[in-house]
């Protein structure tokens, strides 16, 4: 069975102060590690997909690393707008298109 | 935006009415899943949809059911409804293989 865990649960930082977030997993044959970001009541929006160990991606303040046991996703200098909900999750081989997700982590980014 | 959308926004039911969610996926999109996500955790599958058939199922009961339409566009139905399926649905729409799936807004249901 695939399990996601993610910590922090919370996270709270000043503006411009740079942190990690970790999602650690296990999974029958990695189909895919997924980001997503996710704004209270609203449905979670797509930041990175991960294939394989070592694949490294960006965007903006944001970076997704991966290794065969754990993602981690940088936040540099964050600002107040990236404060939400981040949430990983994975596809396996055997679970076929579901995917398995974390608690998600909860960041507060003060100005 | 993702393309994906999602009717009703909000929806109240009492315990034991039957309730159906309903979800158009991104122009494209052939395979659509569903989702349960109770308050401060994460999404939880319910079922996937391709080409009009169920092709895969988490540990939800038989009265969770669904449909999808040649078009692509897909319902959730729910039915006997308890108290503990007070949650935010969410339909995510793909590709096939192993494309990202991408979320609609979410329908919040509340069972009183």
């Amino acid at each position: 069975e695939d399990q996601v865990t993610q910590s922090p649960e919370a996270l709270r930082l000043q503006e411009g102060e740079s942190s990690s977030l970790n999602c650690s997993y296990t999974v029958s044959g990695l189909r895919g590690l997924f980001w997503y970001r996710q704004d209270p009541g609203k449905g979670p929006e797509f930041l990175f997909t991960l294939y394989s160990a070592g694949e490294e991606k960006e965007k903006e303040r944001l970076k997704a690393t991966l290794t065969k046991k754990e993602s981690f996703l940088h936040i540099t200098a964050p600002k107040p707008e990236d404060s939400a909900t981040y949430l990983c999750a994975v596809g396996g081989e055997t679970s076929g298109s579901r995917l398995t997700f974390g608690e998600g982590t909860q960041l507060t980014v003060n100005p | 935006e993702t393309g994906v959308t999602q009717s009703p926004t909000h929806l109240i039911k009492t315990r034991g009415q039957q309730v159906t969610l309903r979800c158009s996926s991104q122009s494209g999109h052939n395979t659509v899943s569903w989702y349960q996500q109770a308050l401060g955790q994460g999404p939880q599958f319910i079922f996937q949809y391709y080409r009009e058939e169920e092709n895969g199922r988490g540990n939800f009961p038989p009265r969770f059911s669904g449909l999808q339409f040649p078009n692509y566009s897909s319902e959730l139905n729910v039915n006997a409804l308890e108290l503990d399926d007070s949650a935010l649905y969410l339909c995510a729409s793909r590709t096939g293989g192993r494309s990202t799936q991408y979320f609609g807004p979410g329908t919040r249901l509340t069972v009183l």
